[in-house]
């Protein structure tokens, strides 16, 4: 079965700078999908960024960027010039390549905030 | 932008009372889920529907639970008779081709 784990629970970082959070995954797949979803104190789920495994580039949107490294089964999110409005909880999800009826297996989060 | 709605917003209800939760997904998306977390927790998969029959369900998506698509545009969830433990916020979600599900803003649950 595959699992994605989490953990860093909370994260601390000052306005502008730079946070990195951690993810790990285990599946015996080989094509599939990683996400990560955030929830601001509002709780809707946002997409923030997605990264099909048979593509060796890390995704990149806008301030977020991600390190894929998929032999090592790992998934961080980069934050960078990190805004107070960043501050959410940040889910890990997997898909497996099945196709869009696939479900999304998320992470316990990690709560980051973002200090003035 | 077109996006995923869920009504109502906040749903109260009384142990063993049966509750409807509606959702309005992505008008040309084919795939939709429903996920719950309980406070504090991570967001799990409840079910998941297409063509019109319910293509993966999960062990929590028990005989309490049933989804319909009653409509072109509605999908639903259905609990027959809630628990205390059924309070949570519940989440559809739907998807085209493209993997990423699209979550509308969730319903909050509460059993008393």
């Amino acid at each position: 079965a595959q699992t994605v784990t989490q953990s860093q629970p909370e994260m601390s970082v000052q306005e502008a700078e730079t946070v990195t959070l951690s993810c790990t995954y285990d599946t015996s797949e080989s094509n599939y999908y990683l996400f990560w979803y955030k929830q601001p104190p509002s709780r809707q789920m946002i997409l923030v960024i997605r990264q099909e495994a048979y593509k060796q580039q890390n995704a990149t949107e806008n301030r977020f960027s991600v390190n894929f490294q998929k032999a090592a089964k790992s998934f961080s999110l980069k934050i960078s010039d990190s805004q107070l409005g960043d501050t959410a909880m940040y889910f890990c999800a997997f898909n497996s390549g099945g196709g869009s009826q696939g479900n999304l297996i998320f992470g316990k989060g990690t709560k980051l905030s973002v200090k003035p | 932008e077109p996006e995923v709605t869920q009504t109502p917003s906040h749903q109260v209800t009384q142990m063993g009372q049966e509750v409807i939760l509606r959702c309005v997904p992505i008008s040309n998306h084919l795939y939709f889920y429903w996920y719950r977390q309980i406070l504090g927790q991570k967001v799990e998969f409840l079910v998941s529907f297409y063509n019109n029959e319910i293509s993966e369900k999960s062990e929590i998506f028990d005989d309490q639970f049933s989804v319909e698509r009653p409509d072109g545009s509605n999908f639903t969830l259905k609990i027959r008779s809630t628990k205390l433990e059924d309070s949570a916020m519940y989440f559809c979600a739907s998807t085209s081709l493209g993997n990423e599900q699209y979550f509308g803003p969730g319903t909050r649950l509460t059993v008393t």
